[in-house]
């Protein structure tokens, strides 16, 4: 079955800029969406279609493709932003979803 | 403001059945697609099954297929999961997610419920 891969964790200080990055061959053919969650809470959509960001979500939050691989970007990382980072996608039929294993982003 | 609360889940033995809900509002349910997504305890978010706007396309995870089965009342702006033959490994969170558009499996989710627990234990 097809599945997307993240780094476990990414770890940034605080203002600097924190990169997650998701792959997976059917990346060129459906789009990645990335969703924020902080412990005991639901994930909350962050990025949509690749690049795009939802009304509410600081535009410090961005995301970028390239060929089988998805980049989620947060520009001046906040002590808020500390929480698990996942990216999902679809397979290449568009007949199931799949998410990434998760990304753990620490605020140093 | 839209609002999905899931319900159903519980304690249950290996080998039984569940059959969880999720009661819609603040949006217009008849279009969007509707996903189930689980997270067992410590672990990340797995994606179950989902359904599209009409009932027209539905998807389901190689680990629920053929003892799953997703379904929806637009006209009770409703999403339900029956979950036959649960075993150990389906002890989760279950929850009810909004897609961001009218196909199942490959537009996101843009609004998520809390979650309902699933147990699976003798």
């Amino acid at each position: 079955s097809y599945e997307l891969t993240q780094p476990p964790s990414v770890s940034v200080s605080p203002g600097q800029t924190a990169r997650i990055t998701c792959s997976g061959d059917a990346l060129p053919k459906q789009y990645a969406y990335w969703y924020q969650q902080k412990p005991g809470q639901a994930p909350v959509l962050v990025i949509y279609k690749d690049s795009e960001r939802p009304s509410g979500i600081p535009e410090r939050f961005s995301g970028s493709s390239s060929g089988t691989t998805v980049t989620l970007t947060i520009s001046g990382v906040q002590a808020e932003d500390e929480a698990d980072y996942y990216c999902q996608s679809a397979d290449s039929s568009g007949t199931y979803g799949v998410f990434g294993g998760g990304t753990k982003l620490t605020v140093l | 403001e839209v609002q999905l609360v899931e319900s159903g889940g519980g304690l249950v033995q290996p080998g039984r059945s569940l059959r969880l809900s999720c009661a819609a509002s603040g949006f217009t349910f008849d279009d969007y697609a509707m996903h189930w997504v689980r997270q067992a305890p410590g672990k990340g978010l797995e994606w179950v099954s989902g359904i599209s706007w009409n009932s027209g396309s539905i998807g389901y995870a190689d680990s629920v297929k053929g003892r799953f089965t997703i379904s929806r009342d637009n006209a009770k702006n409703s999403l339900y999961l029956q979950m036959n033959s649960l075993r150990a490994e389906d002890t989760a969170l279950y929850y009810c997610a909004k897609g961001t558009g009218r196909l199942a499996a490959r537009e996101g989710d843009d609004y998520w419920g809390q979650g309902t627990l699933v147990t699976v234990s003798s």
